[in-house]
């Protein structure tokens, strides 16, 4: 089974600074999907990025960008340029590419502040 | 085009109750997941439906069931509720083909409380 790990309850970050949240993950599958959704006080989960195993450049999204270390099974999420509606959770998730298959497990959330 | 669509949004419930929650995906799409999103953790993967047939369950135990209909919609019912099972309880749906890994779109959630 596949486990995905946020080991940042919480971070903090000034607004328009650069800040970095963690995720690892454990598979043993060679070809899946990596997600980072952010969830405000709305509830509504919120696609931010996702990044195909297969590829190895990292996606990015304007101010969204990803650090995926594949053999390390690592995925961060950078963000620049940080603003006051990004403060949520954020959470890490991981699906596989098998047809058909697309449940998706999350991690336990990081949830960012952002400060003024 | 609407996104996905959740009812109740919010509903009280007593314990040893039925619920029923409903969900209308994205026009076009053809696959419906049900997540539970218990206060302070990420959300727990159900059910995942995709042409009317189960294509995945969740470690959930037979009180939890669901249903997709001919239109893609779908149910999630939950019976003999317990407390344990006040949570957000969050829709997402997808074209479900292969092409391009689906993108998976979630819906705003119905929050359950259980008394």
């Amino acid at each position: 089974a596949q486990t995905v790990t946020q080991s940042q309850p919480e971070m903090s970050v000034q607004e328009a600074e650069t800040v970095t949240l963690s995720c690892t993950y454990d598979t043993s599958e060679s070809d899946y999907y990596l997600f980072w959704y952010k969830q405000p006080p709305s509830r509504q989960m919120i696609l931010v990025i996702r990044q195909e195993a297969y590829k190895q450049q990292n996606a990015t999204e304007n101010r969204f960008s990803v650090n995926f270390q594949k053999a390390a099974k690592s995925f961060s999420l950078k963000i620049s340029d940080s603003q006051l509606g990004d403060a949520a959770m954020y959470f890490c998730a991981y699906r596989s590419a098998n047809f058909g298959n697309e449940k998706l497990t999350f991690g336990t959330g990081t949830r960012l502040t952002i400060i003024p | 085009d609407a996104g996905v669509t959740q009812s109740p949004t919010h509903l009280i419930k007593t314990r040893g109750q039925h619920v029923t929650l409903r969900c209308s995906p994205i026009s076009g799409h053809k696959s419906v997941s049900w997540y539970q999103q218990v206060l302070g953790q990420g959300p727990q993967f159900i059910f995942q439906y995709y042409e009317k047939e189960e294509r995945g369950r969740g470690n959930f135990p037979d009180r939890f069931s669901a249903r997709q209909f001919p239109n893609y919609s779908s149910e999630l019912n939950v019976n003999a509720l317990l407390l344990g099972d006040s949570a957000l309880y969050l829709c997402a749906s997808s074209l479900g083909q292969r092409l391009s890994g689906n993108t998976i779109y979630f819906g705003e959630g119905s929050w359950l409380t259980v008394v």
